[in-house]
């Protein structure tokens, strides 16, 4: 069945480095992909989306290109920031939802 | 306008005992979700309603917890005789529609967190 895998953290970054969480997902046809974060004590919020191939999904300073070639949707962000902690979900819609396992990111100052 | 709103926000309860912890979705969204996300855990699928219908029950972890939506709005879910690992925060989530397409993005509400002592 359809799966999404994500980076396993927690990753740990100062202030100002660069993001990459690597997301991997196997599907069958065309699902859209998302990224979800959950800040402390929140529910998920959606952060960005991609509905097809070679979208490249935006928000807050984070991207995600979606890659038919490599199943990919990694999450990028050039300069985190400590409000960025937060726990990232990946996860795809092909007729139904399926999360990653989260990556948790924690920036120090 | 208002998002999806879970009541209680934190429950503690004693083994044994039975929980209802209640869902309210999006105005107009058709599609209820319920998840369980369990400490440093990824969310795990429980159910989903598309109105007042459930079509797929097997995601429930056994037949102590059941849910239903009345009205195409408010769901409940409850939890007999709760054990500790039922312990956990349970998300509920609502999008306008099922399946891919418009309107198929999931909003989540804070959550529920239970504490079975």
């Amino acid at each position: 069945g359809d799966s999404v895998t994500q980076m396993e953290g927690p990753v740990t970054l100062s202030e100002e480095a660069f993001l990459t969480i690597n997301c991997t997902y196997t599907a069958t046809g065309y699902p859209s992909l998302f990224w979800y974060v959950q800040y402390p004590g929140e529910g998920l919020q959606l952060l960005l989306k991609a509905t097809k191939a070679d979208d490249k999904g935006s928000n807050k300073g984070f991207e995600a290109t979606y890659r038919k070639e490599t199943t990919s949707f990694h999450l990028e962000k050039g300069s985190v920031q400590v409000s960025d902690s937060a726990v990232y979900f990946c996860a795809l819609n092909n007729n139904d939802m399926r999360f990653g396992a989260g990556t948790r990111l924690t920036v120090k100052p | 306008g208002a998002g999806v709103s879970q009541s209680p926000s934190n429950k503690v309860t004693e083994k044994g005992k039975d929980v209802e912890l209640r869902c309210d979705p999006i105005s107009g969204h058709t599609a209820l979700y319920w998840y369980r996300q369990s400490l440093g855990q990824g969310l795990e699928f429980l159910i989903y309603f598309q109105g007042n219908s459930a079509p797929d029950k097997s995601g429930l972890p056994s037949d102590r917890f059941s849910a239903e939506r009345t009205g195409g709005s408010v769901s409940t879910l409850t939890i007999q005789r709760t054990q500790q690992e039922d312990s956990a925060v349970y998300l509920c989530a609502s999008s306008r529609v099922i399946g891919t397409g418009q309107g198929y993005e999931q909003y989540f509400g804070p959550g529920t967190r239970l504490t079975v002592t």
